[in-house]
């Protein structure tokens, strides 16, 4: 079965960075399209950020240039790097992996960027 | 790029169909597939339809997904409703680099 769980979630200050992890099971990572969505509090759904089986990445303009999208086969975990946080970046984030075009989630974990 | 817009709000009564739209502002709706999301209250999205039609393992068969060039839309039929339908749907696509692009999300309310 298909799982993904993310962690690392928290609240940090303007300016601060951020490491998520999202720990897959049933797959691997590196041999699946990985995705990062995220999810503003009432607000609707915004793509962050991708990583191909063959290791492009690209980003959500949003983020480009501050967020690094990663992963570790020998934890077959996936990561959101997030540096120079805003208060905009405040959002649930949520963990995706798409196979042969079917959508998995995680139930995702909250960075709140606040003073 | 392009944008999909959706109904902001949707009701219908248990045990009747409602159809919510994704309208496509340029290009062709069947340029790349188009998957719809279920968001309940405080939990996460979970996929109910993709490749345009596609319903995932679990998914009841109330919910169908179609496609219509006419429009430029696609749309998400949910046939005999229940109480545990009302959430938030999002339909999503992809632009010219691959990017994902979601819906602004349709309320629906099952009175």
């Amino acid at each position: 079965e298909v799982q993904v769980v993310e962690s690392g979630g928290d609240l940090v200050q303007p300016g601060g960075s951020l490491r998520l992890s999202c720990a897959a099971s049933g797959f691997t990572v590196i041999s699946n399209y990985m995705v990062w969505v995220r999810q503003a509090p009432g607000k609707g759904l915004e793509w962050v950020s991708v990583i191909y089986s063959g290791g492009r990445t690209d980003y959500a303009d949003s983020v480009k240039g501050r967020f690094t999208i990663s992963r570790d086969s020998a934890k077959n975990t996936l990561f959101l790097q997030m540096n120079s946080l805003r208060a905009e970046d405040t959002a649930v984030y949520y963990c995706v992996t798409r196979q042969s075009w079917m959508v998995y989630w995680g139930h995702g974990t909250l960075v709140t960027v606040s003073s | 790029n392009f944008m999909l817009t959706q109904p902001h709000s949707v009701s219908e009564s248990p045990g009747k169909t409602v159809t919510i739209s994704c309208t496509r502002s340029s290009g062709s709706i069947g340029n790349s597939y188009v998957q719809w999301y279920q968001q309940r209250p405080g939990s996460a999205p979970t996929t109910v339809i993709y490749e345009d039609n596609q319903r995932p393992s679990g998914v009841p068969d109330r919910f169908s997904g179609s496609i219509e060039s006419s429009s430029n839309s696609a749309s998400l039929t949910i046939s005999g409703l229940e109480s545990e339908d009302e959430a938030d749907y999002y339909c999503q696509s992809y632009d010219s680099s691959n990017f994902w692009v979601f819906g602004g999300g349709t309320k629906l309310t099952v009175l």
